[in-house]
């Protein structure tokens, strides 16, 4: 299940410092946002998710922030770890209730 | 491990083959879907099934075909196959049949290759 390979965008951050994964989604009547995380050869796994009503989530080291303005959704990493590597997806569930995940990002941590 | 299983891990074939995927859900839940991520279209999903029954579809080609069986494994059946379709293809699977994000546990995917 690795998505090595794919044409993502870029994050390259030195350990120990804080990353910023962003996202636009498109949808406006979308009421649920999750992140999800994709390690080399592993299905994507849910780090965090957030609701329309709220604009601000924190979770272990991770903090999810949601701007409904601009559709803008963005993942905050504290402390990024090199187990942090990973391709980085956010998705919005819509009001058909399908899940539609984003391109994603590969977030890149260096010593 | 997520409990989701999915057979084969990486598969070969030629264009014009058909092949089918498979996929066993975490145990007691009743819902699969599928999705396909490719090198440029992300992940896309295809197909939801719960208990059975075709709850939600998404982009899925009509050469594509899909069924949930009653012991809840659920197989995708590629036809025709062309070089675009060389993707991953995740399975994942909830408890119920409302898509809460959250509540998805994908597989490892399954890698097909046509050439």
């Amino acid at each position: 299940g690795e998505s090595v390979g794919l044409h993502l965008p870029t994050l390259s951050v030195q350990e120990g410092d804080n990353s910023i994964i962003n996202c636009a989604y498109s949808n406006s009547a979308s009421d649920y946002f999750i992140w999800y995380k994709q390690e080399s050869g592993k299905g994507p796994q849910f780090i965090i998710d957030i609701r329309s009503n709220m604009d601000k989530r924190q979770g272990q080291r991770v903090t999810v922030l949601l701007n409904k303005t601009v559709k803008h959704l963005s993942l905050q990493i504290a402390a990024t770890q090199p187990g942090d590597s990973a391709v980085y997806f956010c998705a919005e569930n819509n009001p058909t209730d399908k899940l539609i995940f984003g391109t994603g990002t590969r977030l890149q941590v260096f010593p | 491990d997520s409990g989701v299983t999915q057979t084969p891990k990486h598969l070969i074939t030629a264009t014009g083959q058909r092949v089918t995927l498979r996929c066993s859900p975490r145990s007691g839940d009743l819902s699969v879907y599928w999705y396909q991520q490719s090198l440029d279209q992300g992940l896309q999903f295809l197909i939801q099934y719960y208990n059975g029954e075709e709850r939600a579809k998404g982009n899925i080609l009509e050469r594509f075909s899909a069924q949930q069986f009653p012991d809840l494994h659920s197989e995708l059946n590629l036809s025709s196959l062309e070089l675009g379709d060389s993707a991953l293809y995740f399975c994942a699977s909830s408890v119920d049949g409302a898509l809460r994000g959250g509540e998805l546990f994908f597989g490892e995917g399954s890698r097909l290759t046509v050439l």
